[in-house]
Parts: structure tokens; C-alpha cells; sequence
């Protein structure tokens, strides 16, 4: 069993749904998840970054860590057609620890 | 633009042979990693260097090295190069030796032909 599972996709939806994204992971040292996203050509940037179980906001983007099932889930509100890009979920176990990549979900929003 | 910056952009070189991969980090960031990105792989943690020294090792393979110069910035080297070595190599930077607040540069695309 790999240590962070992702569906590669790809995930189409019309533009303005709400878009979810979902990894899983075996690992229960996590404790550092984040969403990165990379566009065609560009390298991944972070974009939400979560410590231990919860929710956190950052305008459209939702992110929200599910400890007990080893599931993290990124939600996106009224998709952009700019939100076209992979999304790839991460996690360590400490903060100077290695990051663990899921191999990423392909996201077409279209107009 | 993340303020990394590798060169070259792409690379296409043959079986057998080696190549450089360069990295400059943003400024005052002190912390360089590699990753290798490949379609069934994803993204790969190869190794990282901190102020000149190496700090962490993935899975990087005996034939790949890298190293940190006294400017910080870093390179990594690959020989005898297989079909299999073709991949995306990014690098990313950070100010500490924490992954988790690193800045991805837009890589370099190697193809072994």
C-alpha cells in the first residue's frame, strides 16, 4: 500500500461548482498536510497548509484533515476556469521532514 | 514567479551520458531540495542540503549527486543516463530546513533519448 493514495483523474466540472478533492494516507505520523498546485509547465506551489485534524479557509479553498480515517479533502467554491490545474495533496510527520507527494488529481473546470 | 530559478529549461541528451542541472535558490533562502517528477512516480524526493551541507536523502540513486556551493547555489549531476532518468527535476528552496514552507522553481525536463 502506497503512503498517500490520489486519484489522478482527470476530474472535469462546469465552471461555479464546488470541486472536491481527496487523498488518503496509511502513515498515522502525519501531522503536516498540504495542497499544491501546478499548472502546465510550472513548478507545484503551496497553497493550503493544515497541522493536525481540522478545517482551515483561505477564501474559495477549503482544506480539512480527518486524522481518525487518514483522509484529507480540498474543496474549491465557484471553480474558476483559472483553477484548471493538478492538485497534488502532501504530508510529513514533522515539520523538517521529508514531504510525502500524492502523484496528483488533474482538474479541468470548464466554461 | 517563485523566485528559484533552474537552467537549463530542457535538456535532451543520450543514453549513457551526463548532465548538470543547476538551482539558485531565493535570495536568503539556505535550504535546497530536489525532486524528480515522473508520470508513474509523481513527485520524488531526492535530497536536500542546508547552508552547504547535505541534510536529508530520498531516494536518489548512486549514479545522481548533488551539492551545495558557498553562493548556495546547487547542482545536481546525473550520469549514465537511462531511458528511465527522464523525468521533471525540481528544485525548491526555503529560508530554514523545513520542506513544508518551501518554494518550488519551474524545474528542468530531462529527456534520454
Amino acid at each position: 500500500q502506497k503512503e498517500v493514495e490520489q486519484d489522478p483523474g482527470p476530474l472535469s466540472v462546469p465552471e461555479g461548482a464546488i470541486v472536491s478533492l481527496n487523498c488518503t494516507y496509511s502513515n498515522s505520523a502525519f501531522q503536516y498536510f498540504m495542497w499544491y498546485r501546478q499548472y502546465s509547465r510550472k513548478g507545484p506551489e503551496l497553497l493550503m497548509y493544515t497541522y493536525s485534524s481540522g478545517n482551515k479557509e483561505d477564501g474559495r479553498f477549503t482544506a480539512q484533515v480527518d486524522k481518525s480515517s487518514k483522509y484529507i479533502s480540498l474543496f474549491i467554491r465557484d471553480s474558476q476556469p483559472s483553477d484548471s490545474a493538478t492538485y497534488l495533496c502532501a504530508m510529513s510527520a514533522r515539520r523538517d521532514d521529508k514531504i510525502i507527494f500524492g502523484k496528483g488529481t488533474r482538474l479541468h473546470i470548464l466554461p | 514567479d517563485s523566485g528559484v530559478t533552474q537552467t537549463p529549461k530542457h535538456l535532451i541528451t543520450a543514453t549513457g551520458q551526463r548532465v548538470t542541472l543547476r538551482c539558485s535558490p531565493r535570495s536568503g533562502d539556505l535550504s535546497v531540495y530536489w525532486y524528480q517528477q515522473s508520470l508513474d512516480q509523481g513527485l520524488q524526493f531526492l535530497i536536500q542540503y542546508y547552508n552547504g551541507e547535505e541534510r536529508a536523502k530520498g531516494n536518489i540513486l548512486e549514479r545522481f549527486s548533488a551539492q551545495q556551493f558557498p553562493d548556495l547555489h546547487s547542482e545536481l549531476n546525473l550520469s549514465s543516463l537511462e531511458l528511465g532518468d527522464s523525468a521533471l527535476y525540481f528544485c525548491a528552496s526555503s529560508v530554514v530546513t523545513a520542506d513544508t514552507e518551501a518554494f518550488f522553481g519551474q524545474g528542468t525536463r530531462l529527456t534520454v533519448v
